[in-house]
């Protein structure tokens, strides 16, 4: 089975502040992706990272940045110095399975309220 | 970057209408999705298509109906709109990789629906 867990519904916070949020995933597949994408109020989603089961390194863009553990089945997305335009609907996504049937499976989601 | 419309942005009808909700890329991408996402924030995959004149049932259990007569359009039609059918519907396309399980969806704005 495959699942996305995003046990955060939602987190405020104030600007300036660091964020973290979590992402918790199971699957049995060996080869599998990882992705957040980030919803705004204007409603389509957009893609943030992807990160494939071989590639545990780290990653950081600019405030953004991304923890895979697969110890843990976590891939973590940590938001440094939020800002206002943060402020969105963050949904964590696993792509598995065999040739020809992948599944995507989306998290819940987390909203995130950055305020003034 | 992302090159996906749907029209129409917001939907007012009343029970039993036909509605046709419109989503077109210019991006070339041979797979398309339809999502229905609920208020609370979940995503649902109703439909996909592998290309044109393949059309299959998502994950969730729809009324909706779609087809694929052009690479570029992706429509989804409602028969008899019903209350049950308000929600937000998006439409996503992915683009071509090695590895399908690695593509990463580019997503519309969305139709909010409401049926009266």
């Amino acid at each position: 089975a495959q699942k996305v867990t995003q046990a955060q519904t939602e987190i405020s916070v104030v600007e300036k502040e660091d964020v973290t949020l979590d992402c918790v995933y199971e699957t049995r597949d060996t080869t599998y992706y990882l992705f957040w994408y980030k919803q705004p109020p204007s409603g389509e989603l957009v893609f943030l990272i992807r990160r494939n089961s071989f590639d545990e390194q780290n990653e950081i863009s600019g405030r953004y940045s991304w923890n895979f553990q697969k110890s843990t089945s976590s891939f973590n997305f940590t938001i440094t110095a939020s800002q206002v335009v943060d402020s969105a609907v963050y949904f964590c996504a696993l792509s598995a399975g065999r040739r020809g049937t992948y599944k995507y499976i989306f998290g819940t989601g987390t909203r995130l309220k950055v305020l003034a | 970057e992302a090159d996906i419309y749907q029209t129409p942005r917001y939907l007012v009808i009343g029970t039993g209408k036909k509605i046709t909700l419109e989503c077109s890329q210019t991006m070339g991408h041979d797979k398309m999705y339809w999502y229905q996402q609920d208020p609370g924030m979940e995503l649902h995959l109703i439909h996909y298509s592998y290309g044109v004149n393949s059309t299959e049932k998502g994950d969730l259990s729809s009324e909706s109906t779609v087809s694929r007569i052009r690479t570029e359009h992706f429509p989804l039609t409602l028969e008899s709109a019903r209350p049950s059918h308000t929600s937000q519907y998006l439409c996503a396309s992915s683009e071509r990789s090695g590895n399908r399980a690695g593509e990463k969806l580019f997503f519309g704005s969305g139709t909010q629906l409401s049926v009266l």
